[in-house]
């Protein structure tokens, strides 16, 4: 089983539509949370940190249920422009800190 | 703020061939890494660094692959001899201490090509 695991997609939605992806840990010791956004051939950019209260920017809100272990990202009003692949960051302390990237959710939104 | 800079943007070798890989971390940042990114494989952490000392290398794949971090601005990455399985993009990224507060910052990546 995979640390960190997302549903590969792709999600096909069309413009203005709300989606969603999840993200799942296995590593209870897992501390922080992120959303990366990943454009085809180009680096993985910071999306927004996930907090435990939840927290929000602008269209994109993030979850995050320790209990469950896992992680939601939800981008409402989407854009042509969201298109890219989502990707879900662990980072857990054991002796040490792991950071752990999902493989990432594919998003295309058509207008 | 420059951002983490690697070099070069491409490389395109033959088997067998040397190939180094460079990295400049952003300025303050005391963590480096280095991730290599596949279709079949995703991103894979390969190493890492805190203040130029290396922390876990369980991600090296085999003896072929070695880094370095001589000073705080500097990173190298070495595959000797290259092999067509290497091709992918390698990136690097930095980060002050990984928490909420300092993510990693990944620069632009080399696409390396073994032929």
């Amino acid at each position: 089983r995979k640390e960190v695991e997302q549903d590969p997609g792709p999600f096909n939605v069309p413009e203005g539509a709300t989606v969603a992806f999840n993200c799942t840990y296995s590593n209870s010791a897992s501390q922080s949370f992120f959303w990366y956004r990943q454009d085809c051939r180009k680096e993985p950019k910071l999306l927004m940190s996930v907090y435990s209260s939840g927290n929000e920017d602008g269209r994109f809100t993030a979850q995050l249920n320790r209990a469950s272990q896992y992680i939601s990202l939800l981008i409402r009003d989407s854009k042509l422009s969201d298109s890219a692949t989502y990707l879900c960051v662990v980072i857990a302390y054991t002796g040490g800190f792991k950071t752990i990237f999902g493989a990432g959710t594919r998003l295309f939104v058509k207008a | 703020d420059a951002g983490v800079i690697q070099s070069p943007r491409h490389e395109v070798t033959e088997m067998g061939q040397e190939v180094t890989l460079r990295c400049k971390p952003i300025s303050g940042h005391d963590y480096l890494f280095w991730y290599r990114q596949t279709m079949m494989r995703g991103l894979e952490l390969l190493i890492y660094f805190n203040n130029n000392v290396p922390i876990d290398d369980s991600g090296m794949p085999e003896d072929r692959f070695s880094a370095k971090m001589p000073n705080a601005s500097f990173s190298t990455l070495k595959i000797q001899p290259s092999e067509p399985r290497d091709s992918a993009v390698y990136f690097c990224a930095s980060s002050l201490a990984p928490g909420l507060n300092s993510p990693l910052h990944f620069g632009n990546g080399t696409r390396l090509t073994v032929t």
